[in-house]
């Protein structure tokens, strides 16, 4: 069935580093959403892409969706301990009459101070 | 708007026990899901529905039933709680479902379920 792997699994990167997480579709995906989970909390929609090449930016955030639209990135730009979480992705389920999100297993992202 | 509410926060079941997962939206959303997360597993959804009195099954539907009987509310039964259900438990709901529209999904705060 359709998958969307998505890795690292964890990463710790220091207060100011960079971080990137990736994710890979094993089918086309009309859409991919991002989602950031922090500790103890709920999964937040971050942002939505769509387009094929599509690139989004929220302040540090860099959101990309590949040209083939089977893989896209997340990347935050010198990192902040409020960056702390765990950071999914999500495509749409395309097969037959279903209806439904298939989410990465994500990226648990630490900052250390 | 209260946005997507779950009862209970927490919950500690015995093995064979039953009991209902609530949730609700305040929000008139077509599309509602119910999703367990897993250490290292992500989130995976357990039932959908696209409208009251329409409910469908996603990954691993076994042992839980829903039902929506109106727009607004979407429970999950549990008929007979396992060890492999302790998990955590979120309830979400969408403005609608569309291949390439926005529909962006909104979660409940979760219900935290362990059984004996």
């Amino acid at each position: 069935g359709q998958q969307v792997m998505q890795i690292p699994q964890y990463q710790h990167v220091q207060e100011g580093e960079d971080f990137t997480t990736y994710c890979n579709s094993s089918t086309t995906l009309s859409n991919i959403q991002w989602y950031k989970q922090r500790p103890g909390g709920h999964p937040v929609f971050l942002i939505q892409l769509v387009k094929s090449g599509e690139v989004k930016k929220q302040k540090r955030l860099t959101f990309q969706f590949g040209e083939a639209k089977k893989n896209s990135s997340l990347h935050i730009t010198a990192t902040q301990t409020t960056d702390v979480g765990t950071y999914f992705c999500a495509g749409p389920l395309s097969s037959g009459s279903a209806r439904q999100l298939t989410f990465g297993s994500g990226t648990q992202l630490t900052v250390l101070p | 708007n209260a946005g997507v509410t779950q009862t209970p926060k927490f919950q500690v079941l015995k093995t064979g026990q039953s009991m209902t997962l609530q949730c609700a939206q305040d929000m008139n959303h077509e599309y509602m899901s119910w999703y367990r997360q897993d250490p290292g597993m992500g989130l995976r959804l357990i039932h959908y529905s696209v409208g009251a009195g329409i409910t469908d099954q996603g990954e691993v539907p076994n042992g839980y039933n829903v039902s929506r009987s109106t727009t607004e509310d979407f429970p999950l039964r549990l008929l007979s709680a396992a060890p492999s259900q302790t998990s955590v438990y979120f309830c979400a709901s969408s403005a609608r479902w569309g291949a390439a529209d926005h529909y962006e999904q909104y979660f409940g705060p979760g219900t935290r379920l362990t059984v004996t």
